[in-house]
């Protein structure tokens, strides 16, 4: 079968580093995912991993690990619109669709 | 102009009455998705197509069927609506190249309430 944990909610303060985790279980795993969204809106893509390592972006890096079925997703210099639910997507290789974990709801305070 | 549109953005509609959402895009990508999202459990694929002559059922498609007129429409039915339908509804594209990650860009959601 194929499972996507991520905590459901943290807290951060403005201007800090966050962390947010995902683990995930996989019959044939071929890609990794990282989308914003904010209240009401759409899903936006932030990150994609398909190898082991830490993809920069800006104030955002994704890590993964596959042989772990590990991933998080880390913001710097967090500021007030980050404020938003980040959701881990897993692609497989069977039929090629993608499967969204729940989300984490990140609250940035002053 | 946005490149994956919906309509209408929000419903109000009562039980039993048949429903049409619709999706446009202008990415020019293969493959069309539906998804209802739902307080605390993410996004469910309800169906999802990769090309006009490819329908597939996600992971909750009783209730719902689908149509695709053309590679960039594509429309998600509900034939007699129920309460326990009422979520955000969204629409996605994604590249079928083979050289892409198969990226999904999402339309702005349907918020659709079932009375």
């Amino acid at each position: 079968g194929q499972n996507i944990d991520q905590p459901t909610e943290m807290t951060a303060t403005e201007g800090a580093i966050v962390q947010i985790n995902c683990t995930y279980q996989t019959s044939g795993f071929n890609g990794l995912f990282w989308y914003q969204q904010h209240a009401g809106e759409a899903p936006t893509f932030l990150s994609y991993n398909v190898l082991d390592g830490l993809e920069e972006k800006g104030r955002f890096s994704s890590f993964l690990s596959r042989s772990k079925g590990y991933s998080y997703l880390l913001l710097k210099e967090l500021q007030m619109k980050d404020s938003a639910s980040y959701l881990c997507a897993v692609r497989n290789t069977g039929g090629f669709k993608t499967i969204f974990g729940a989300g984490t709801r990140l609250f940035v305070k002053a | 102009d946005a490149d994956v549109t919906q309509t209408p953005r929000n419903r109000i509609t009562k039980t039993g009455k048949r429903i049409m959402l619709e999706c446009s895009q202008t990415k020019g990508h293969d493959r069309m998705y539906w998804y209802r999202q739902d307080p605390g459990l993410g996004l469910q694929l309800i169906y999802y197509s990769f090309d006009v002559k490819d329908i597939n059922k996600g992971e909750i498609s009783d209730g719902y069927s689908v149509s695709r007129q053309a590679q960039a429409k594509f429309s998600l039915s509900l034939e007699s609506a129920i309460p326990n339908q009422t979520a955000l509804y969204f629409c996605a594209t994604s590249d079928r190249d083979s050289t892409s990650t198969d990226t999904q860009y999402f339309g702005p959601g349907t918020r659709l309430t079932v009375l």
